[in-house]
Formats: structure tokens, C-alpha cells, sequence
């Protein structure tokens, strides 16, 4: 069965700080990976896709990672701002698949 | 562009009440999607379309029904409602398999 697992479940961090969230993912064939942003009482957007052959990929302050080999991605964030509390959620899509793999979030709150 | 439009934005039901949630696209996608979000559960495929005249059941299908009317919109009705589908309801859509999947704002379901 597919899945995706998500770390942490929620982190809390100071405004300016760096934080990194971790997924790590059983899902194959594998096709390609999307971070998600999930303001609250919104819905998810998309922040970044990873294909096999891509290693490291980013979108502002937003820095994603994929390691194929060990099925693992990160997102990295960068002098975090108060608007970047969300719940940040990864989601894995499979080859000829319509049904992507989506993780349970982490949801990251940046106090001032 | 409007992306993806659903309504109700809230609503509440009574037990055993029916309604049906509406959701419109305007990005001329094959795919869509209904998912529901309750904490700590992540986000659950409850019907796709994975092309106009096409429905199939995902993960969490029991108590609903679907209907493709046409290209740009996919109907979810919830034929007697349970306390149990109170949740917070996402409609989404997509080119096809393996592409990035676009939500509306989310529909918000008290059902007491």
C-alpha cells in the first residue's frame, strides 16, 4: 500500500528562524512529489514538484529536496515569516496513476 | 480565472437531511476531485472523475454520491447525512494523472 509519512506532526518556531520538514514516502511507481501549502480556512496550493531526476528545487524562501533512493523529501524554509504558519502537506504521485498519495501534514506555527 | 468554485461555504443539517455540495472549474481539466479533511486525518479521496463521464470511488466513498454533469462541474450529494460526515469538504481538479491538483476554498459541514 502506498503511503506517506510526514514529520513532524507540528512545530512551533520564531519568526526569522530556519525550519526543515521531512517526508518520507513507500509509494511506486514513482512519478513525482508536490509540497502543498494549507493556510488555515484555505485550500492546499501547490509550493514545489520533484520528478526522479531532480535533487533540490526552490521557490522563493522555500527550498524542496528529493532523494530517490531513500524515498525521502524535505522542504526547507528560510527566515521564516508569520505568514508561512500553514499546515505544509507532501503529497506523491504514481505513475499512470489518478489517485496521488497524499501525508497526514505538519503544521508549523511561526510566533513573532 | 475563478480556479475552483464550490458551494456552500457553510452549512449545517440535521441528520438524515440530503444536500449536495456543487463545484465548478474553469481551467478546462479532465480530473476531479472530492476530498474530505478532518483533523488529524489528513485529507481523504471520497470520489473522482478522472474524466468527463467517468466516476470512480476512493477511499472513504460510503454515504455519498456523485454526479459529472459536464466538463467543468462534479456534484457531491450526501443522500441522508450523519453526524459522521460533519468535515470540512474540498473539491479539486487536475489536467490528468500525475498533475498538479488545484482546491477550491472548502465547504464547511455541521451535521447534528
Amino acid at each position: 500500500k502506498n503511503q506517506v509519512e510526514q514529520s513532524p506532526q507540528s512545530l512551533i518556531i520564531l519568526e526569522g528562524k530556519n525550519c526543515t520538514l521531512q517526508c518520507n514516502y513507500t509509494v511506486s511507481p514513482f512519478s513525482n512529489l508536490r509540497w502543498y501549502k494549507q493556510d488555515t480556512g484555505r485550500g492546499p496550493v501547490s509550493l514545489t514538484i520533484m520528478t526522479f531526476s531532480e535533487n533540490t528545487k526552490s521557490n522563493g524562501r522555500y527550498t524542496a529536496t528529493l532523494d530517490a533512493d531513500t524515498k525521502q523529501s524535505s522542504l526547507h524554509i528560510t527566515a521564516s515569516q508569520l505568514s508561512d504558519s500553514a499546515s505544509y502537506i507532501c503529497v506523491v504521485a504514481s505513475g499512470g496513476s489518478y489517485i496521488p498519495t497524499f501525508g497526514r501534514g505538519t503544521s508549523l506555527i511561526v510566533h513573532p | 480565472n475563478a480556479g475552483v468554485t464550490q458551494t456552500p461555504k457553510f452549512q449545517v443539517l440535521k441528520t438524515g437531511q440530503s444536500m449536495t455540495l456543487q463545484c465548478a472549474q474553469d481551467m478546462n481539466h479532465n480530473s476531479m476531485y472530492w476530498y474530505r479533511q478532518d483533523p488529524g486525518m489528513g485529507l481523504r479521496l471520497i470520489y473522482y472523475s478522472a474524466s468527463e463521464g467517468t466516476t470512480d470511488k476512493g477511499e472513504v466513498p460510503n454515504g455519498y454520491n456523485v454526479s459529472r454533469l459536464n466538463k467543468r462541474e462534479f456534484s457531491l450529494r450526501l443522500e441522508s447525512a450523519a453526524p459522521s460526515q460533519t468535515s470540512v469538504y474540498f473539491c479539486a481538479s487536475s489536467e490528468g494523472a500525475g498533475n498538479t491538483i488545484y482546491f477550491g476554498e472548502g465547504s464547511w459541514l455541521t451535521v447534528v
